[in-house]
């Protein structure tokens, strides 16, 4: 069955970086693209971007550009979005899903907590 | 980027009734590339609706979704305790994507 497993919860300072990690299993990684979400505290959702897995390509955010970073390691399929320059409205959960334009499957998510 | 802005906040309902929540676009939606998702707390997303009418594997046929343009749908037609939630729709036709601000379903 298909499943995404992300990375544990990360408490951050301002200024730190994060770099969250989405594992995925039970298809094949390079067939489909890996989508970003996050959702502050209490608040609804918001797209951060994609990555293209066959090749790399990126598409971001415009509000995140210069800040966010989406990779691929197709050796494991794992997708990775590295965060830098945080702040304190960068906490959130953050979720992967499959798919680069709507998103059958998703991670659990992940607490990104950025705090002095 | 397109502003999808979703109505009403809320809805209160009792179970078995009609629920019609509004999603609309401040431009039109290419190719109705719109997606309809359910969220409980403490739940990721779950997909309802693609392609503006398309449900996606394993959802009821209570769930359905219509419209194109800048004006959709998602129409459950008969309320089951486990339905209310948020429900956000996203567009993913024109970069970038873009979620509406969501509309919560609950229970009168």
């Amino acid at each position: 069955q298909v499943q995404l497993v992300q990375s544990g919860a990360e408490v951050k300072k301002p200024g730190a970086s994060v770099k969250v990690s989405c594992k995925a299993s039970g298809y094949t990684f390079t067939s489909y693209g890996i989508s970003w979400v996050r959702q502050a505290p209490g608040q609804g959702l918001e797209w951060m971007g994609w990555i293209t897995t066959y090749n790399g390509n990126t598409n971001y955010a415009q509000n995140l550009q210069g800040r966010v970073t989406m990779t691929t390691d197709t050796s494991t399929s794992t997708a990775y979005m590295e965060l830098r320059s945080l702040r304190s409205d960068d906490t959130a959960v953050y979720y992967c899903a499959r798919g680069g334009e709507y998103s059958t499957f998703w991670g659990q998510g992940t607490l990104v907590t950025v705090s002095s | 980027e397109i502003v999808l802005t979703q109505s009403p906040g809320t809805l209160s309902l009792s179970p078995g009734e009609r629920a019609t929540l509004s999603c609309r676009a401040s431009q039109s939606v290419s190719s109705s590339y719109l997606a309809w998702y359910q969220q409980k707390p403490g739940q990721a997303p779950r997909l309802l609706i693609y392609g503006a009418s398309n449900r996606a594997t394993g959802i009821p046929d209570r769930f359905s979704g219509s419209g194109s343009g800048t004006d959709f749908t998602l129409t459950i037609s008969r309320l089951e305790p486990e339905d209310f939630a948020v429900y956000y729709c996203q567009q993913y036709g024109t970069s970038p994507w873009t979620f509406g601000q969501g509309t919560k379903v609950e229970i009168k």
